[in-house]
């Protein structure tokens, strides 16, 4: 079955930067567009940037772009998020998801999240 | 940027009662709008998509319409394992936008 997991969140001064990983399974990962999406503390859900099955096509959020950097490496089944100039209102639950396309694109299958916090 | 404003945002109903929960798009966004259910502490968990596509695995309970701005996600049968926050979300253009989010709760 599919089965995303997330890795390299934590406790980061803001100006710091981070790594995130998605390590996909269960499924032909180079056939699939690949994305971030992110939730503060109590907050709803925010999409941050996603990436084509090839990686020739990203888009970003206006809050991440130029601070951001989505990746991905279908060799290895592995996404990532380089993460750059944190703020504090980057503090987050960061998801990988798979995207599906049919008519339009949606979220079909999610990790469990991994927590960066943003503070000094 | 294409907003997407959900009502109620919170709701409390019975076992077996309908509920119904809207979701207005700033813009008309065609069919391109995704529902998503998230328990506390868990992913969100796709149920609907295209507006009324009913996602595999997913209890047929569970039913979506609508089309260009006024959409509605519909349990016809709430069940105790339905609580938790549920969120639209609009395909039509990047920036890809969620609603706000909707709080069921089982009375």
């Amino acid at each position: 079955q599919v089965q995303l997991v997330e890795s390299g969140g934590g406790l980061v001064k803001p100006g710091g930067s981070l790594r995130l990983s998605c390590e996909a399974s269960g499924f032909t990962f180079s056939d699939y567009y690949m994305s971030w999406i992110r939730q503060a503390p109590g907050k709803g859900l925010e999409w941050v940037s996603y990436i084509s099955s090839s990686g020739s096509s990203i888009y970003y959020a206006d809050s991440v772009k130029g601070r951001f950097t989505i990746s991905r490496d279908n060799a290895q089944n592995l996404q990532y998020l380089q993460m750059s100039s944190l703020r504090a209102e980057d503090t987050a639950v960061y998801y990988c998801a798979t995207i599906k396309a049919v008519a339009g694109i949606y979220f079909q299958h999610w990790g469990q999240g991994t927590l960066v916090t943003v503070s000094s | 940027d294409i907003q997407m404003t959900q009502s109620p945002s919170s709701l409390s109903a019975s076992v077996g009662g309908r509920v119904s929960i809207t979701c207005r798009a700033s813009q008309s966004i065609s069919s391109f709008l995704n529902w998503y259910q998230q328990k506390p502490g868990k992913a969100p968990n796709l149920l609907i998509h295209d507006a009324s596509s009913l996602q595999s695995g997913v209890p047929s309970r569970f039913s979506g319409s609508g089309s260009g701005t006024d959409f509605t996600l519909t349990i016809s049968s709430l069940q105790p394992e339905d609580y938790g926050t549920y969120y639209c979300q609009q395909s039509y253009s990047t920036p890809l936008t969620f609603g706000g989010g909707t709080k069921v709760e089982i009375k």
